[in-house]
């Protein structure tokens, strides 16, 4: 049972453009969200995070909404650059439950074609 | 070091053998987590630590799988009677206190590409 999903595995979009990543979870009692960035032979890197009491949180050309009845959240890159080619993982926590591990989807594979 | 590291990068072992694998977390950070990553997935919890105590475990597949902490720095995740199913990257990630950096996230190492033939 997959808690977060990410359902698109990959993503090509042209330099400059908008690029929009999706995630959906169906745990009720996620209250925080990150995004990771990871590219091959390294760890995931964080890139940006909402709190469930904000529904956008903004930082640079990256920007993560939130919509909580629908349980969605999206990343927006604008503009989209070469250096942005990398997998994104969507993930999220139960804060206050003792342990702060975060559930991962299985990411999305973005292509910022030059 | 500045990040977290982990040895071995790679790891190649036989069906049945023992392994284990190495995080040396930021300096300071008391939270360590481990997590295990397969082909095509997400990483997944395994375990994890606040100081030297396994605060959560849940996430350890089965009794083959273990790790410690004991000084509360450097952290073993420890896989007896290796399995083809066992490989994958095995990442460790830090963290300031209970899982809350200034934007709460989790500083992951490079990880550790075990291979089981």
């Amino acid at each position: 049972d997959q808690q977060v999903k990410q359902n698109s595995p990959s993503l090509s979009v042209q330099e400059g453009r908008i690029s929009i990543l999706n995630c959906d979870y169906t745990n009720s009692m996620f209250d925080y969200f990150l995004w990771y960035k990871k590219y091959p032979a390294e760890g995931p890197t964080f890139l940006i995070s909402i709190s469930s009491i904000k529904d956008k949180n903004e930082d640079g050309r990256f920007t993560v909404f939130l919509n909580k009845s629908a349980k969605h959240l999206s990343l927006h890159i604008v503009p989209s650059q070469p250096g942005d080619s990398a997998v994104y993982f969507c993930a999220a926590r139960v804060s206050g439950a003792g342990s702060y591990q975060l559930t991962f989807g299985k990411g999305t594979k973005l292509s910022v074609i030059p | 070091g500045a990040g977290v590291s982990q040895t071995p990068s790679n790891k190649v072992t036989e069906k049945g053998k023992y392994v284990e694998l190495r995080c040396d977390p930021i300096s300071g950070h008391t939270a360590l987590y481990w997590y295990r990553q397969s082909l095509g997935q997400g990483p997944e919890f395994l375990i994890y630590f606040q100081g030297t105590g396994a605060a959560d475990d849940s996430g350890l597949p089965n009794d083959r799988f273990f790790a410690v902490r004991p000084e509360g720095s450097v952290s073993t995740l420890k896989i007896q009677r290796t399995e083809r199913g066992d490989s994958a990257v095995y990442l460790c990630a830090s963290s300031p206190g209970h899982g809350t950096g200034v934007t709460g996230e989790l500083f992951f190492g490079e990880g550790s590409r075990l291979t089981v033939l």
